[in-house]
């Protein structure tokens, strides 16, 4: 069974920074590009992020572009989005997507960010 | 950057009827389309990819079509379980993926 649990979500002043992770299992995480996926409260998906299987390729939203970096793992099996200068337009459901070149297949359950002074 | 445009935003539907949710790209994206649902408080989760290949799982009352531009999700008899957001998003331009913003299909 596809498994992605992402952590580290929670309340951050504006400005503030934070790091989720995502944890993959149940299938082969290093042959897969994976993606970071928000949803503000209300509102739609937004894709933030992508980083190719062994990272050579990675993208960004203009929205985060500059403040945001996606990492991996491949060892640990895991995703990793740092996100710095935090507003408070950034606060959503942050969710990891894996990528099967043309679709996300599987996602996690999502994990919170609340920017808020 | 390509832009979804999804109509409508919301609509109410019965059981047993016939839903048609309509996705429209800013410029052709051949079948690079794929359809998520989403239901209150969970993960989105994939419905149809390339247009029309149903992801497993997915019963045979979703299909999709279209081509180009425009395309098309249909529930061909809408059961309580399908009461949901459904979200279109391109895979044409995977440097930046994009999603429609969604249309709510509620009673």
């Amino acid at each position: 069974e596809v498994l992605l649990v992402e952590s580290g979500g929670g309340l951050v002043k504006p400005g503030g920074s934070l790091r989720l992770s995502c944890a993959a299992s149940g299938f082969t995480f290093n042959r897969h590009s994976m993606n970071w996926v928000r949803q503000a409260p209300g509102k739609g998906l937004e894709w933030v992020s992508s980083i190719s299987s062994s990272s050579t390729y990675i993208f960004y939203a203009d929205s985060v572009k500059g403040r945001f970096t996606i990492s991996r793992d491949n060892a640990k099996n895991s995703l990793y989005l740092q996100m710095n200068s935090l507003r408070a337009e950034d606060t959503a459901v942050y969710y990891c997507a894996s990528d099967s070149s043309s679709y996300f297949d599987f996602w996690g359950q999502g994990t919170l960010v609340t920017v808020s002074s | 950057d390509i832009q979804m445009t999804q109509s409508p935003s919301s609509l109410s539907a019965s059981v047993g009827d016939r839903v048609t949710i309509t996705c429209r790209a800013s410029q052709s994206i051949s079948s690079s389309l794929n359809w998520y649902q989403q239901k209150p408080g969970k993960a989105p989760k994939l419905l149809i990819f390339a247009t029309s290949s149903l992801h497993s799982g997915v019963p045979s009352r979703f299909s999709g079509s279209g081509s180009g531009t425009d395309f098309t999700l249909t529930i061909t008899s809408l059961q309580p379980e399908d009461f949901a957001t459904y979200y279109c998003q391109q895979s044409y331009s995977t440097l930046t993926w994009t999603f429609g913003q969604g249309t709510k299909v509620e009673v």
